[in-house]
């Protein structure tokens, strides 16, 4: 089975501090991304990397930043929190052939206060 | 721009069919997605349709009409466990997901 595992499944944090989203992977997937989902509103791309060290900007990107150092792992930051930011964050992954379906991480329920 | 429409909310009856649909305006087209997704969790794939017409997977089914933009999910003897949101989404030309906000499929018994 694939798995896309994130770290927290729930995180509360302050205005203005720095917060990581891990997001590691088991499949030897080229493709990962994060997503947001807010309510009324589709998936929200934030960023998406096709290989190690390599990123893209999604369509709302700013305010934050990924890391991604080895396949397995994406990692996104959100450089200064802010309430804004509060929101349903999903990671998923897929292979590079641009066909198959993405799997999904269980979501990180952020709440920025 | 590029959109995909779902109805918000749609309910059910246990032992019924439902069709979900979802029409769309985008990039370019490389194939339509349908994900279940049950509240709290990940959504998790159900379907891909790429050419016209109907796969069919069990109680489940997708159709596609490229020509006019335009998909549904066809949920056939609906159980209570059937109770989810379904998403659908559309890679565009770029082969980016586009994804529509989601039909709340509530069943009732």
């Amino acid at each position: 089975d694939v798995k896309v595992t994130q770290s927290s499944r729930y995180l509360v944090k302050r205005t203005g501090e720095k917060v990581f989203l891990e997001c590691v992977q088991d499949m030897d997937h080229e493709n990962m991304f994060w997503y947001r989902q807010d309510p009324g509103l589709g998936l929200r791309l934030i960023y998406f990397s096709y290989d190690v060290k390599m990123k893209e900007k999604g369509d709302i990107p700013e305010g934050y930043s990924v890391s991604r150092e080895k396949k397995e792992r994406f990692s996104l930051i959100l450089e200064s929190a802010s309430t804004n930011q509060t929101s349903m964050y999903l990671c998923a992954s897929s292979l590079e052939d641009r066909v198959t379906e993405a799997f999904f991480g269980q979501g990180t329920r952020l709440t920025v206060v | 721009g590029q959109n995909i429409d779902q109805p918000t909310e749609m309910t059910a009856t246990e032992g019924a069919i439902v069709q979900i649909n979802c029409t769309y305006q985008t990039s370019g087209f490389n194939g339509l997605f349908w994900y279940q997704q049950h509240a709290g969790e990940a959504p998790t794939f159900l379907s891909y349709n790429v050419l016209d017409g109907l796969e069919e997977k069990g109680r489940f089914s997708s159709f596609l009409s490229r020509s006019k933009g335009y998909s549904y999910l066809l949920l056939k003897e609906l159980q209570m466990k059937d109770s989810a949101s379904y998403l659908c989404a559309v890679r565009d030309s770029n082969y980016q997901l586009i994804w529509g906000a989601g039909t709340k499929l509530i069943i009732k018994p």
